[in-house]
């Protein structure tokens, strides 16, 4: 098993550009969120899924849009990319049932200038 | 609103040296604690879940500990290998439906040989 893998692992935009962050898992997990993680911040939800076709917001969704069509795939994108959303971003996922721990991918650092 | 608070920020400590990172927490109803190592650069490595006060969970010098309050992790001998920085996270039961953490903001331990 792969378990969570992101692409790309770096990623500089120019303020006003959009783009995808992809997340993928292999472990069949039934629940997956996006966080981001800022220097003396600690990790941040941004959206999380219960399920294929079953998304919502987190903690701070604002400028970020998630979908989720399978199982596997749970991609982030940035609509209109703002220097604020200079980050690193992570994406989580649970097996669900009475497992609570979240599996982390190896994030993507994403610069905005 | 779920809080963690971990303390120190950062720990230096000399290889053999043993200590204990602190996390404490408020939540509204504790589904589980959880610690992470994060290496640099990587994302958030599982290491224990505990669920009520007074359990344990231990492995190799890493030991964690919870009351109704806080958390610890006792770091036994630590070699340099054991620098990282440890995150602790919680999971009330306000969150159990989209299995999201509310995360501290870390401590980053520095062991020297």
């Amino acid at each position: 098993n792969a378990g969570v893998t992101q692409t790309p692992k770096f990623q500089v935009l120019k303020t006003g550009q959009s783009m995808t962050l992809q997340c993928a898992q292999d472990m069949n997990h039934e629940y997956m969120s996006w966080y981001r993680q800022d220097p003396g911040m600690g990790l941040r939800l941004i959206h999380y899924s219960v399920g294929a076709g079953i998304t919502d917001q987190g903690e701070v969704p604002n400028g970020y849009n998630v979908s989720r069509s399978t199982t596997e795939d749970f991609p982030l994108r940035l609509l209109s990319a703002a220097p604020s959303q200079t980050s690193v971003y992570f994406c989580a996922s649970t097996p669900g049932g009475g497992s609570y721990e979240q599996y982390f991918g190896p994030g993507t650092r994403l610069t905005v200038t | 609103e779920d809080q963690v608070t971990q303390s120190p920020e950062a720990l230096r400590l000399q290889e053999g040296e043993s200590s204990s990172l602190n996390c404490s927490y408020t939540v509204s109803g504790l589904r589980g604690l959880f610690w992470y190592r994060q290496d640099p650069g990587k994302g958030p490595e599982f290491l224990f879940t505990l669920y009520s006060a007074g359990e344990e969970k231990e492995k190799e010098r890493l030991k964690a500990t919870l009351t109704k309050k806080e958390s610890f992790l006792h770091i036994t001998a630590p070699k340099p290998e054991d620098s990282a920085t440890y995150l602790c996270a919680v999971q009330g039961t306000r969150d159990t439906g989209r299995r999201a953490l509310t995360f501290g903001s870390g401590t980053r331990l520095q062991v020297q040989p």
